[in-house]
């Protein structure tokens, strides 16, 4: 059970949007529409951004958008802030009935 | 308010046992999975297992199958992360989290973390 592979970082200025792809194999991410994403900021525990490839929890800006296509799962970062600077992890189900995570993204907001 | 709260900081040496826990209050303790995330310093995220008080089932991610033992007391609402012969390689900080969509729903609770020095 490999980790999904995330690229080590991404950026952009203000404004912007910047999208993060999460890519696993057909035995995780491409098998079930179970991805979650999490921020974390420097000292502090994850925070649940989106779960079930595309749901928000309530309390997280629409600005954090999820999608997915065959072995890829995708953050979209609309109009980033300076706040949305931190790490950010995908985790998907497997068909072993584990979950993994990504290998974690740093954002930089420029 | 859901909340889990982790036992404190440890240090121990090469060889040593360990048990640290996590108390939820808050919320049905049987009806959510709890997992554990190790993070080692620098690094990123690791999902160890999960348990599911209400039954004690049990899955390990096969990086750390036989290498932990996660366990759950009902009657204290407290899941446990043990370790039976430490390594310096266990050096780490340690999260429970709460799953309350289901299995497939997301993290939504964590803990405050546990941080684990194994040192001699």
């Amino acid at each position: 059970q490999s980790a999904l592979t995330q690229p080590a970082s991404v950026s952009g200025s203000p404004g912007q949007s910047i999208t993060i792809s999460c890519t696993g194999t057909s035995s995780d991410v491409g098998a079930y529409n179970y991805v979650s994403w999490y921020q974390q900021d420097p000292g502090k525990a994850p925070k649940l951004m989106i779960y079930e490839v595309s749901n928000r929890p309530s309390g997280v800006s629409n600005r954090f958008s999820g999608s997915k296509s065959g072995n890829t799962a995708s953050l979209t970062i609309s109009g980033l802030q300076a706040e949305d600077e931190a790490d950010y992890y995908c985790n998907s189900y497997t068909n072993t009935s584990t979950l993994v995570f990504g290998t974690g993204t740093k954002v930089t907001v420029l | 308010e859901v909340q889990l709260v982790q036992s404190a900081a440890e240090v121990k040496k090469p060889g040593e046992s360990l048990k640290i826990s996590c108390k939820g209050s808050g919320y049905r303790f049987t009806s959510y999975w709890i997992g554990w995330v190790r993070q080692m310093p620098g690094k990123g995220l690791e999902w160890m297992g999960i348990i599911y008080p209400g039954d004690s089932d049990t899955r390990y991610s096969p990086s750390f199958q036989g290498q932990v033992t996660i366990s759950a007391d009902k009657s204290m609402s407290t899941a446990y992360l043990q370790w039976s012969s430490l390594k310096a390689s266990d050096t780490a900080l340690y999260y429970c989290a709460g799953l309350f969509r289901g299995l497939f729903g997301g993290f939504d609770s964590w803990g405050q973390g546990t941080l684990v020095t194994v040192s001699s």
